[in-house]
């Protein structure tokens, strides 16, 4: 079935540093892609929509010079948190679908904990 | 735009009874309807869905949900729970496998032996 792989699985850095997060899609090819984060105890929340060989599509309030996307091949997209501080603390899972009429897939998330 | 209501933020229930997890949603458009299980420091897994067809899914592990247009509802539901089903279940919906999914709030669900 269709794998989302994504690297790494918890990170722990200082505050300032900028941190890469990496999603890709295993066994099949993938135009679009998703960031959500997720909080303690909380729903997901889309940050944005990765689109290969294009800009990303932010949501409102989710500042696009602070966590850049890059979708530069149909496999892989990249979340870098840049300057991160503690407040970016969060879990961060990515999520990519075959086609328009398959249901998405997700990677087993990201833990970043910014000290 | 699209919405889901998970009315119970927590359900705890006894090994091998039965449980009901509620979802409402809105949209003005048709949907396709999801449910997504996350055991704890992992990411979601697809436990059913629904996107066209007979209004009644199910899932490998017992699981079943029900399409019902007119109360817009997609509730999930196990006619005898295990431990191992202790976990979060989050409702989601789209209007496409590609778009954007919106979520439910979650419920978290806990199996007392």
């Amino acid at each position: 079935g269709a794998v989302v792989s994504q690297h790494p699985s918890w990170v722990i850095c200082k505050s300032g540093t900028s941190v890469k997060i990496e999603c890709r899609s295993l066994d099949f090819q993938a135009t679009t892609m998703f960031w959500y984060r997720q909080f303690p105890k909380q729903s997901l929340m889309l940050m944005a929509t990765s689109n290969e060989g294009s800009k990303a599509t932010y949501e409102q309030g989710v500042e696009k010079d602070k966590f850049l996307i890059n979708h530069a091949s149909l496999t892989l997209s990249t979340l870098t948190v840049t300057s991160a501080h503690p407040e970016d603390s969060s879990f961060y899972i990515c999520s990519a679908s075959e086609d328009s009429n398959q249901p998405q897939h997700f990677g087993d998330g990201t833990r970043l904990s910014i000290l | 735009a699209q919405s889901v209501t998970q009315l119970d933020s927590q359900v705890p229930v006894f090994e091998e009874a039965p449980v009901e997890l509620r979802c409402n949603y809105s949209s003005s458009v048709s949907v396709y309807l999801f449910w997504y299980v996350q055991y704890p420091n992992q990411g979601l897994q697809l436990l059913l869905k629904y996107l066209s067809g007979s209004t009644l899914v199910e899932s490998i592990n017992g699981f079943e949900a029900e399409f019902n247009k007119s109360q817009t509802s997609f509730h999930l539901r196990k006619p005898s729970v295990h431990i191992s089903d202790t976990a979060e279940y989050f409702c989601a919906v789209t209007k496409g496998g590609a778009q954007k999914l919106v979520f439910g709030q979650g419920t978290r669900l806990t199996i007392n032996p």
